[in-house]
């Protein structure tokens, strides 16, 4: 079975500053990973993923994680934060084209002024 | 919008009752997933369906029960409520494989 640890519950910055969501995932086989953003009161959106190819992966608004098979780690960055980045973020993990996902228990991101 | 439509947005109902959750998914995405999010125990993955067919299953309890039908829609049964049924209830879907979801805006579940 897979496992996704988020190593922070709530991580405060201030706005422009850098940041960095820590997750490490456990599993036996190979995987796929995500990372969701979920903004209050509103569903998940898929951020990015990594399927296989190139270890770093990019999303549209300059998050970015790197897949890291010996650290076992998917963590997420961003150089600069802006206040609207505010949300909870959540990893996942699932077996290679077998569709189910695991989820950690999400990091609370709030970027203050 | 994403694209897959979940409704009712909200619904309360007493202990005991039944409700049934309903969940269209995006165009062309064959498989539909059915989470529940609380803030004790987090994402929790209940049940997929892939074309019709209960594809895996993870900690749903026997009250609860689902099906996806011919037009790929799914419904998610859930009877004898209890107080710590109160959730959110999100339904997701994706293509065959899995190379991420698009999950819809939820069903807020208020057992009273």
């Amino acid at each position: 079975a897979q496992s996704v640890t988020q190593l922070d519950s709530q991580v405060p910055v201030f706005e422009e500053a850098p940041v960095e969501l820590r997750c490490n995932y456990s599993s036996s086989v190979s995987v796929y990973l995500f990372w969701y953003v979920q903004y209050p009161n509103q569903g998940l959106q898929l951020l990015l993923k990594y399927l296989s190819g190139s270890t770093l992966v990019e999303s549209i608004n300059g998050f970015e994680a790197e897949f890291n098979k010996s650290q076992t780690s998917f963590h997420l960055r961003k150089p600069s934060v802006h206040i609207s980045d505010t949300a909870e973020y959540f990893c996942a993990v699932s077996v290679a084209n077998a569709g189910k996902s695991t989820f950690g228990d999400g990091t609370t991101l709030t970027v203050k002024p | 919008d994403s694209g897959v439509t979940q409704t009712p947005k909200h619904l309360i109902t007493a202990t005991g009752q039944r409700v049934t959750l309903r969940c269209s998914p995006r165009s062309g995405d064959l498989s539909v997933y059915w989470y529940q999010q609380s803030l004790d125990q987090g994402l929790q993955f209940l049940i997929q369906y892939y074309n019709g067919e209960e594809r895996a299953k993870g900690n749903i309890l026997e009250r609860f029960s689902a099906q996806q039908f011919p037009d790929l829609h799914s419904e998610l049964n859930l009877s004898s409520l209890e107080l710590g049924d109160s959730a959110l209830y999100f339904c997701a879907s994706s293509p065959a494989g899995s190379s991420g979801y698009t999950f819809g805006s939820g069903t807020r579940l208020t057992v009273v």
